[in-house]
C-alpha cells in the first residue's frame, strides 16, 4: 500500500515553516524523501534510517518514528526554491531487489 | 554524477499504436524502474528490473511490458496504447547492492505521453 502523505498541498509565504507527514500501514526500517520541482525529475533529499533520528539538508530536516510508522519533513524558513512536490518512499525488499513505494505527494508552493 | 536519460520528453500516439519508451543510465546500476505519475496518485511502479533480462511486476503492470537486453537500457512497451495510458512516465535506476543507502533512486526527466 502507498504511504499516506499530508497535507496534499500547502502554500507558504517565504520565511514561513511547514511540516509534511508520511504514514505507512506497514513496518518501516527506513524512509526516503524526494523533491520534484515543476517540470523536472524527482531528486533525492535524504534517507531516515533509525527511529527518532533526524537528518538535515540545508534548512530541511526530517524525523522518523518507527513505532508510529511515520516520518515528518520539516521545512524551516522556507525559500522560493523549496517549491515543488515532495514524496516519501518506503522500501519493500522483494527478495531480488529493493523497490520503493512512494506516497501520493505533497505540493508545496512558496510565495513572496 | 548519475545520469538517467529518456528518449523523448513529449510523445503523441494514437489509440492502438505500439509505443516504446527508452531509458538509459550511465552508472552501471543493477536496478532500473518504470513509474507513471498522475495528479493525486503520486509515483506508481509499473515494472522494475534487477538484472539484464530479469524483471518483476510492480503495482500497475497491466497493459505494459518491459525489456532489458543490456544493463544500461530499460524499455517500457505499451503493446496497444489506450487513452487511459496518457500520463507522465518516469524511469529511475539504483545501485541494487543491498545496502540501504544504495536504494537511492536516480530519476530521468520523464516522458509525457498523450494517447489520442
Amino acid at each position: 500500500q502507498q504511504p499516506v502523505q499530508s497535507p496534499q498541498a500547502v502554500i507558504l509565504r517565504e520565511g514561513e515553516d511547514a511540516v509534511i507527514n508520511c504514514s505507512s500501514s506497514k513496518a518501516l526500517y527506513s524512509v526516503h524523501w524526494y523533491r520534484q520541482k515543476h517540470g523536472e525529475a524527482p531528486v533525492f533529499l535524504m534517507i531516515l534510517l533509525k527511529g527518532g533520528e533526524q537528518k538535515g539538508h540545508d534548512k530541511i530536516s526530517a524525523s522518523f518514528n518507527e513505532k508510529k510508522q511515520q516520518s515528518s519533513l520539516y521545512l524551516t524558513a522556507s525559500q522560493l526554491s523549496y517549491s515543488g512536490t515532495y514524496f516519501c518512499g518506503t522500501p519493500s525488499p522483494t527478495g531480488t531487489a529493493s523497490k520503493l513505494t512512494f506516497g501520493t505527494g505533497t505540493r508545496l508552493q512558496v510565495t513572496l | 554524477d548519475v545520469k538517467v536519460t529518456q528518449s523523448s520528453r513529449y510523445l503523441v500516439k494514437r489509440t492502438g499504436e505500439k509505443v516504446f519508451l527508452e531509458c538509459v543510465q550511465d552508472m552501471d546500476h543493477e536496478n532500473m524502474f518504470w513509474y507513471r505519475q498522475d495528479p493525486g496518485l503520486g509515483l506508481r511502479l509499473i515494472y522494475f528490473s534487477y538484472d539484464v533480462k530479469m524483471k518483476e511486476k510492480g503495482d500497475i503492470p497491466e497493459g505494459y511490458s518491459v525489456s532489458r537486453e543490456k544493463k544500461e537500457r530499460f524499455s517500457l512497451i505499451l503493446e496497444s496504447a489506450s487513452t487511459n495510458q496518457t500520463s507522465m512516465y518516469l524511469c529511475a535506476s539504483s545501485w541494487g547492492r543491498w545496502g540501504v543507502e544504495e536504494e537511492t533512486q536516480y530519476f530521468g526527466p520523464g516522458t509525457r505521453l498523450l494517447v489520442l
